[in-house]
């Protein structure tokens, strides 16, 4: 069974430009989250989709957007890149979302998109 | 506020010896805890989880961890490391906001094995 997978692996985009990250859950996997991981640190959470509809919103700008498609995958936009926002950014998929941890809202990252903004 | 502190940014140990990385967390309620390992590079695998029941966890790879609620802790441990085990290490909390959840993870630990 196929993981959870983004695309592309890695860019280079010029400052001020917009980037548009993708992400495919597990199948059957409703809920998409995405995180950006600063060279040296640990992943930040920056937004979590469940059944498109957005559940969740980390302390990022406004430059920062997401959203879920009916299949379940997800894209997340960048506008305006800043040099700062140079990071690898993972997502992740779970089966649901729900009040209280189960196994089913369980993360499972993919490999990440290497973004470096030059 | 909720949070993960790993302490030890960097350590070195050789292949065969122990191992112990540290997490502390400051949570409200109990926590649910995570360790995560991150090859160079890669995306983050999960070793193993704590949400409730019996404070000793297994994971996969060999690796254990031990809840302590009067510590606040939830440590790392590996009796004998293997040098495909340098990686970094991340300990999680989940928390959960009105309608969803997400996990805060710490600062990591980069692991080194000598041969």
């Amino acid at each position: 069974d196929a993981g959870v997978t983004q695309s592309p692996t890695h860019l280079i985009k010029t400052r001020g430009q917009h980037v548009t990250l993708r992400c495919s859950p597990i199948s059957g996997h409703k809920s998409v989250s995405w995180y950006q991981q600063v060279l040296g640190q640990g992943p930040q959470f920056i937004f979590q989709y469940y059944e498109k509809e957005e559940r969740g919103r980390g302390n990022f700008p406004d430059r920062f957007s997401a959203r879920q498609f009916p299949n379940y995958s997800s894209e997340l936009n960048v506008n305006a890149l800043l040099l700062g926002d140079s990071a690898l950014y993972l997502c992740a998929s779970s089966l649901e979302v729900t009040a209280r941890y189960s196994v089913n809202t369980e993360a499972f990252f993919g490999q990440g998109t290497r973004l470096t903004v030059v | 506020a909720q949070s993960v502190t790993q302490p030890d940014i960097h350590i070195t140990v050789s292949e065969g010896a122990s191992l112990e990385l540290r997490c502390n967390y400051s949570y409200g309620a109990t926590p649910y805890l995570f360790w995560y390992v991150q090859s160079p590079g890669q995306g983050l695998q999960l070793l193993l989880k704590y949400f409730s029941g019996d404070t000793l966890v297994q994971g996969i790879k060999g690796f254990e961890a031990e809840f302590k609620r009067s510590q606040s802790s939830f440590n790392l441990r590996k009796p004998s490391v293997h040098w495909s085990d340098a990686a970094e290490y991340f300990c999680a909390v989940v928390i959960f906001t009105g309608g969803g959840n997400k996990l805060t993870f710490g600062t990591g630990t980069q692991l080194k094995v000598e041969l």
